[in-house]
């Protein structure tokens, strides 16, 4: 069983610039959530996509969005990147009409200058 | 506004000795659940919750779910160098993934 997968697992880039971050769920799962966790700070939902539609958004700006593909897997973009967006992007895969069990990949870690 | 509070924040502690952090939130939750997160990656669910007053054990780990669902709590009995970690609550509303965590409790077990 493959887990989450998540790439990059670094990247660093400077205020104003794009970035698009990239999950593999795990196999079987067809939901994909996003979370944003600030150093020292526990992940904040961010969005989940259901079916390659977004289906709940926390309390994240229009620059953030995402993608989901027919094979489940997911992107987040984040546009005109600010200093407080450096944190680790989490992205969780799970079964809808499962256990409600998330699998968390090890994150992609973005650093913005 | 923090939803959900953990406490304490840090926690250092000997092996062998026992501990316990806690979960409280002013809102009622479907469910709770504890993650573990060790540095460099991702959250890993230890337990769920979900039925007010459940007491739920794994291995030396005990977790408790308050009556009124709201709160929780983590106990854990002698404690080794390997339960060193970043221990997280989440509290489960609405959609399915959509989970709201705490702070979390970042706990050292000192051989």
């Amino acid at each position: 069983e493959t887990g989450v997968t998540q790439s990059p697992t670094h990247l660093i880039k400077t205020r104003g610039q794009q970035v698009t971050l990239r999950c593999s769920s795990q196999s079987g799962h067809n939901t994909v959530s996003w979370y944003q966790q600030a150093l020292g700070q526990g992940p904040q939902f961010i969005f989940q996509y259901y079916r390659e539609e977004e289906n709940g958004r926390g309390n994240f700006p229009p620059r953030f969005s995402g993608l989901q593909f027919p094979n489940y897997s997911s992107e987040l973009n984040v546009n005109a990147l600010e200093l407080d967006d450096s944190a680790l992007y989490l992205c969780a895969s799970s079964h809808r009409g499962g256990s409600g069990e998330l699998f968390f990949g090890e994150g992609s870690r973005l650093t913005v200058l | 506004t923090q939803l959900l509070e953990q406490s304490p924040q840090f926690l250092s502690i000997q092996e062998g000795e026992n501990l316990t952090v806690y979960c409280n939130s002013s809102s009622v939750f479907s469910s709770l659940q504890w993650y573990r997160q060790e540095p460099g990656e991702g959250p890993v669910l230890l337990v769920t919750v979900v039925t007010g007053g459940e007491v739920k054990k794994l291995k030396r780990l005990t977790f408790q779910f308050g009556d009124a669902r709201k709160d929780s709590s983590l106990h854990i009995t002698a404690a080794q160098p390997g339960d060193t970690g970043l221990y997280l609550c989440a509290g489960v509303r609405g959609s399915q993934g959509n989970l709201i965590f705490g702070k979390g409790t970042k706990l050292s077990v000192k051989p």
